[in-house]
Parts: C-alpha cells; sequence; structure tokens
C-alpha cells in the first residue's frame, strides 16, 4: 500500500525565513504526490502535484516542491514566508485506480510563522 | 472555474435526526469523492463515485448513506449518527484524467451530533 509521512507535526518560521516541509513516501509504483494547504475550518487547496514530467514542480504562491527517487522524498519549500502561510500543509499520494483515486494523507504539518 | 460548494457550512443534529449534506460542482468531473476529516488528523476517504456509480466505500457504516442523483451533485444521508461522528465532512471532485488526477475540494460541512 502506498503512504506517505510528514516528519514535523509543528514547524514554526519566522517571516522571511526559508520554510522547509518534509515529505517521504513509500510506493512500489511511481508515485503521483500532491501538496495540499488547509487554512483553520476550511477546505483543501492544491499547491502542487508531481506528475512525472519535472523533478522541480512548482506550485502556487510561491511553493515548490522537488521529487528525489533516491530518497523517496517530495519535500515542499518557499524561499521566504509571509505570514499568510500560516496553515496546515499536508502532503498526499494517489492510489490511482482507474475508476476514481484514493487520496492517501500524512499527518499533516501546522506551519507557524513568527514576525 | 475549480469551485467545489458544499452545503450547509454547519450542521447541528440529533442521534435520531435524518439530514443530509449536499455538493456540487460544475467543471464537468466525472468523479466525487466524501472525505471525513476529525480534528487534528488528515481526511480520510469515505466514498467515491466515478460515472455517477459508487466504485469506491471505504467499508463506512450504514448510517451514512452516499447519493450521486447526477454527474454534477453528491448527497450524504445521515441517519442515527453518534456523537464520534462529529467532524468536518469534505466534498471533491476529479477529472478521472490518467496520471495524477487532482482532486479539488469544497469549504466542507463542520458536523455536530448531540
Amino acid at each position: 500500500a502506498q503512504s506517505v509521512t510528514q516528519l514535523g507535526s509543528h514547524v514554526s518560521v519566522s517571516e522571511g525565513a526559508l520554510v522547509l516541509l518534509r515529505c517521504n513516501y513509500s510506493s512500489s509504483v511511481p508515485p503521483y504526490l500532491f501538496w495540499y494547504v488547509q487554512y483553520p475550518n476550511q477546505g483543501l487547496q492544491l499547491l502542487l502535484k508531481y506528475t512525472s514530467a519535472a523533478t522541480l514542480v512548482k506550485g502556487i504562491n510561491g511553493f515548490e516542491a522537488e521529487f528525489k527517487k533516491s530518497e523517496t522524498s517530495f519535500h515542499l519549500t518557499k524561499p521566504s514566508a509571509h505570514m499568510s502561510d500560516a496553515a496546515e500543509y499536508f502532503c498526499a499520494v494517489s492510489d490511482a485506480r482507474g475508476y476514481g483515486n484514493k487520496l492517501v494523507f500524512g499527518a499533516g504539518t501546522i506551519l507557524r510563522v513568527k514576525s | 472555474d475549480t469551485e467545489v460548494t458544499q452545503t450547509p457550512k454547519h450542521l447541528v443534529m440529533g442521534m435520531t435526526n435524518k439530514k443530509s449534506l449536499k455538493c456540487e460542482q460544475h467543471m464537468g468531473h466525472r468523479a466525487m469523492y466524501w472525505y471525513k476529516q476529525k480534528a487534528k488528523k488528515p481526511p480520510e476517504l469515505m466514498f467515491v463515485y466515478s460515472y455517477e456509480k459508487l466504485s469506491i466505500n471505504e467499508s463506512v457504516p450504514s448510517r451514512f448513506s452516499p447519493e450521486c442523483p447526477n454527474s454534477s451533485l453528491l448527497n450524504l444521508h445521515l441517519h442515527a449518527l453518534q456523537p464520534e461522528d462529529s467532524a468536518l465532512y469534505l466534498c471533491a471532485s476529479s477529472q478521472l484524467a490518467p496520471g495524477a488526477d487532482t482532486q479539488y475540494f469544497g469549504p466542507g460541512t463542520r458536523l455536530t451530533v448531540l
């Protein structure tokens, strides 16, 4: 079964500092990987996804992620944190079945941005 | 437009009530999903409809009954729920494209069972 592990349930950075949120995956086949963001009491918004077209994926709001097969990782980064980035971030892997995809989420990482 | 709408935003119900959650998308997507998210936990898949037919049921108790009246609408009928069913219920939809099929989520319905 496919799974993802997010290291660090809480990450705290200063405004303007680098954001690094870690995600490692386990998959017996080439995975489809996603990062979603969830603001309090809201749904999930897609930040970016890995489709095997490129290992470095750029997303919305200045976020990007790099797929590293050798490390089975898909870490999310942003060069400079903004207060509005404070939210919960979920890494997910798709268990594509052709008739509907099951997204398996990591436990989530809450990002706090200090002024 | 990548919008999925859900109604109501909040719902409080007793254990003997019957209520329904509604989800709608107009993106022409052919798959729709229900997820349950408990506080401080990730979403967990409940049901998937593809081409208006139930394709995945993740062993959800029968007190949750999904319905897909047409390709744009998805309902979740609730009956005889328990307090532990209190959660954020998220709806999502996707194109069923090959490969990295992206799911778009609605804002959710916050359900409280008394």
